[in-house]
Parts: structure tokens; C-alpha cells; sequence
């Protein structure tokens, strides 16, 4: 059981560049969740799902898009990277509202 | 906004000390959970508090949910290298949206 994981594990983009970072669960969750964590700012949300195709905005959605066209799959794009994008981030995934949610090791991205 | 405080942010012990960290918020939560997070992988759930003035322990661990649910300690005992790692609380979304908040977190360092 692989539970959640993330793709890649660690990319440098440059400014301007678009990427597209995956998260997969294979818990048969309904929620999925799109975190940036930056020293001394703990997890902040950027989007979530409550279910395959749908999607909404968290505490700090500018700059990212979200996909979730299957249930198992979760996607974060940035289309015009820059540096304040620099962070690492956590995808999670539960099964109930405010249920444990399960994270998966996260993806570093630095942004020059 | 529904912000969780948590102190200290930062905290550095021998092994065999015991610590207190501490969650607190100014707004109600139906429910409080405690992750920890070991350098470069994601957050795991240790435990959740549901009741006012509930008491539950793990091990060394003792968690604690205020009676009137604005704040929440972890108490660990004869702290130990292992429990080394960055202590976050998370509560969700009161306004009945599908999300956690997360505190900033206290980063914990047992020395041998």
C-alpha cells in the first residue's frame, strides 16, 4: 500500500517556467489537499478537492491551478514560475472532513 | 481566519528532559488534531482530541484538549532523540469548509 505519493521529489525551475507536480493516493479518498510549507509558516493550504472534479481555492491560491479530472490523482500547476514559489510541498489526502489526512514527502521546489 | 498559535517555535532539550509545547487560538474548534513531521518526509498524525478537557496519552506523549476548546498541550516525558521533529496542531475550518488550519509548529530537538 503505497498511500500517498508525490512526483518529482525535487525540481529547480526557472523563473518564468510552468510545471506540473502529481500527487497519487490509492486510499480511495475523497479529499485531496495542496499544502506549501516555508520556514516559520508552517503548512499553508493552496487548494483542495472534495472530490473528482471538483476543486477550490485555499489560503493562498494565486500563481497555482489545480486538476482533479480522477479520483486518485491530484495535480498542482504553476504556469509562470517565481522565486517566491521557492518551498516544498505537501500534497495529503483523507478520507472523511476533518478526518486524518495523509501526506505524502513532498516535492522541493527552488525557483531562480 | 482561524489561527492556531503554537509556542514555543523553537525547543532544544537533553535526552531524558521533559517539555511542554503548546497550541493556542482565540476562535473554538470542534475537534484538534497533533502531527509530527521528521526532516524531509510529510506530516503524521499522532493524535486527535475531540472533547473538552479530554486527556490522552501515547507513550511518553500526553495530549491535552482545553475545556473549552481553544487550545490544546503535548506534554512528552523523559524525551528521547526519536521524538525529535517539527510538532505541528491543525484544527478544521469551522466555517464548514472541507479544510484543516495548521499552526506554525514548534520545532523540537532532543540531544543525547
Amino acid at each position: 500500500n503505497a498511500g500517498v505519493t508525490q512526483t518529482p521529489k525535487f525540481r529547480v525551475l526557472k523563473t518564468g517556467q510552468s510545471m506540473t507536480l502529481l500527487c497519487a493516493q490509492d486510499m480511495n479518498h475523497e479529499y485531496m489537499y495542496w499544502y506549501r510549507q516555508d520556514p516559520g509558516m508552517g503548512l499553508r493550504l493552496i487548494h483542495y478537492s472534495v472530490g473528482e472534479g471538483t476543486t477550490a481555492k485555499g489560503e493562498v491560491p494565486d500563481g497555482y491551478n489545480v486538476s482533479r479530472l480522477k479520483k486518485q490523482n491530484f495535480l498542482l500547476g504553476l504556469e509562470s514560475a517565481a522565486p517566491s514559489q521557492t518551498s516544498v510541498y505537501f500534497c495529503a489526502s483523507t478520507l472523511a472532513r476533518a478526518g486524518t489526512q495523509y501526506f505524502g514527502p513532498g516535492t522541493r521546489l527552488l525557483v531562480l | 481566519t482561524q489561527l492556531l498559535e503554537q509556542s514555543p517555535q523553537f525547543l532544544s532539550i537533553q535526552e531524558g528532559e521533559n517539555l511542554t509545547v503548546y497550541c493556542n487560538s482565540s476562535s473554538v474548534f470542534s475537534s484538534l488534531q497533533w502531527y509530527r513531521q521528521e526532516p524531509g518526509e510529510g506530516p503524521v498524525l499522532l493524535v486527535t482530541v475531540v472533547t473538552g478537557g479530554e486527556v490522552k496519552k501515547l507513550k511518553r506523549l500526553t495530549f491535552q484538549f482545553g475545556d473549552a476548546r481553544k487550545d490544546s498541550s503535548l506534554h512528552i516525558t523523559a524525551a528521547q532523540p526519536g521524538d525529535t521533529g517539527l510538532y505541528l496542531c491543525a484544527g478544521p475550518d469551522q466555517t464548514g469548509a472541507n479544510n484543516l488550519f495548521f499552526g506554525t509548529g514548534t520545532r523540537l530537538t532532543v540531544i543525547p
